[in-house]
């Protein structure tokens, strides 16, 4: 049973562009979200999170949306640079019954071609 | 730099070896983490760690084991080894017991022949 799914394993968008990374969630228990970028040869490094409390956190060309009604997030990337080519991982965690575990979502490949 | 090391980078071993990687958290982190990435798969949380206490456990293998140090340091034990196991082993580092932001290692690679 996967709590946490990104169904598109892989996305390719023009610089410029905005980058629309998506992540879907079952455990009604999960009250915290987080987004991880990662390069090849290197581990996931933090990228933005959101509290269930908020529907939207902003850093800089990144957002995080959440839908708490469909179980949804979405990260936007606004604009999509070359480096950001990488892969997205969604987070999830229940802050006050689980223990600080994060469970994670397979990851989308991103692609921003020049 | 996460500021989270672990080693070795790369080590390689044959089937039914016994391998320990190693962790290091950040300096002040509690809480430490282990993942396996297999190929082009996604994060298995395996253990966390908490200031010394097996604080959660994920799809761990009877043959893995963890422990954390009372320095917090931590190291994962992978015995019996299949060619299956072969894959990237993250360790990263929190805060605190909470859903705290995790930072990971550079992960070690495991291949077994």
């Amino acid at each position: 049973d996967q709590q946490v799914k990104q169904n598109s394993p892989s996305l390719s968008v023009q610089e410029g562009r905005i980058s629309i990374l998506n992540c879907d969630y079952t455990n009604s228990m999960f009250d915290y979200f987080l987004w991880y970028k990662k390069y090849p040869a290197e581990g996931p490094t933090f990228l933005i999170s959101i509290s269930s409390i908020k529907d939207k956190n902003e850093d800089g060309r990144f957002t995080v949306f959440l839908n708490k009604s469909a179980k949804h997030l979405s990260l936007h990337i606004v604009p999509s640079q070359p480096g950001d080519s990488a892969v997205y991982f969604c987070a999830a965690s229940a802050r006050y019954t689980n223990a600080g575990k994060s469970t994670f979502g397979d990851g989308t490949t991103l692609t921003v071609k020049p | 730099d996460s500021g989270v090391t672990q080693t070795p980078k790369h080590l390689i071993t044959a089937t039914g070896q016994r391998v320990t990687l190693r962790c290091s958290p950040r300096s002040g982190d509690l809480s430490v983490y282990w993942y396996q990435q297999s190929l082009d798969q996604g994060l298995q949380f395996l253990i966390q760690y908490y200031n010394g206490e097996e604080r959660a456990k994920g799809n761990i293998l009877e043959r893995f084991s963890a422990q954390q140090f009372p320095d917090l340091h931590s190291e994962l034990n992978l015995s019996s080894l299949e060619l299956g196991d072969s894959a990237l082993y993250f360790c990263a580092s929190s805060g605190g017991g909470r859903a705290d932001t995790q930072y990971f290692g550079p992960g070690t690679r495991l291949t077994v022949l």
